[in-house]
């Protein structure tokens, strides 16, 4: 069956440097991968999207790769910030308009 | 833009009563939306695919009978849970997505809390 792991439940990183969250999938194959952000109580907010034949994609402080060898991808938050501290999903989608698969999700401590 | 609400933010109801949550995309269309079901500490679960209309496809697991989806119009799908259970207490999560696009708008969630 399709499996996501992200690899740990919990990061805690000092400000000002770059986290590091992973997601690995087997039994997948997925025409696109995305990365949200989730705060307590709310609903995801996407981040950003990136499709099998990339192999990277930034926005601002944020950095996304994709290996679809490996089955991985990474995000990364650069010059993290308090703000940041949330969890992060990363989902998998099949193709356009396919449902989403969700992995479950890194919470991120960035502290002063 | 991308605005996805949903109501009523939080609901507490009796066991054994029904409850209905919206989802509406308010700035743009969605010919299809989602819903999921998030347990404290857990990973969204996908519910039902709702297409607009046409029936909704559910999940494993899921029981159509017990989670009623309506995909009326392109900017409104609603979710009614039948015969609450205080195990149905959850958070429930929306998503649009938006023709065109490859990224879901997600709502802000309804907390249901069934006594």
């Amino acid at each position: 069956s399709q499996k996501i792991e992200q690899n740990s439940e919990a990061l805690n990183i000092q400000e000002g440097k770059t986290a590091t969250l992973t997601c690995n999938y087997t039994n997948y194959s997925p025409a696109y991968l995305q990365w949200y952000r989730q705060d307590p109580g709310r609903g995801p907010v996407f981040l950003l999207l990136i499709r099998e034949n990339e192999k990277e994609k930034r926005k601002e402080r944020l950095k996304v790769t994709f290996d679809t060898t490996l089955k991985q991808s990474l995000f990364h938050i650069t010059a993290s910030q308090p703000a940041d501290s949330a969890t992060y999903l990363c989902a998998l989608a099949g193709g356009y308009g396919q449902n989403f698969v969700f992995g479950p999700g890194t919470r991120l401590s960035v502290l002063p | 833009g991308a605005v996805v609400s949903q109501h009523p933010s939080w609901v507490i109801c009796k066991s054994g009563t029904s409850v209905k949550i919206e989802c509406r995309s308010l700035d743009f269309q969605a010919t299809t939306m989602f819903w999921y079901r998030q347990f404290p500490k857990q990973s969204l679960m996908l519910m039902a695919t709702s297409n607009e209309g046409s029936k909704a496809t559910y999940e494993q697991g899921v029981e159509k009978d017990k989670f009623l989806i309506n995909h009326a119009s392109l900017t409104l799908s609603t979710l009614t849970v039948t015969s609450a259970h205080p195990e149905d207490s959850s958070f429930y999560i929306c998503s649009a997505l938006r023709s065109g696009y490859n990224e879901q708008f997600f709502g802000p969630g309804t907390r249901l809390t069934v006594l």
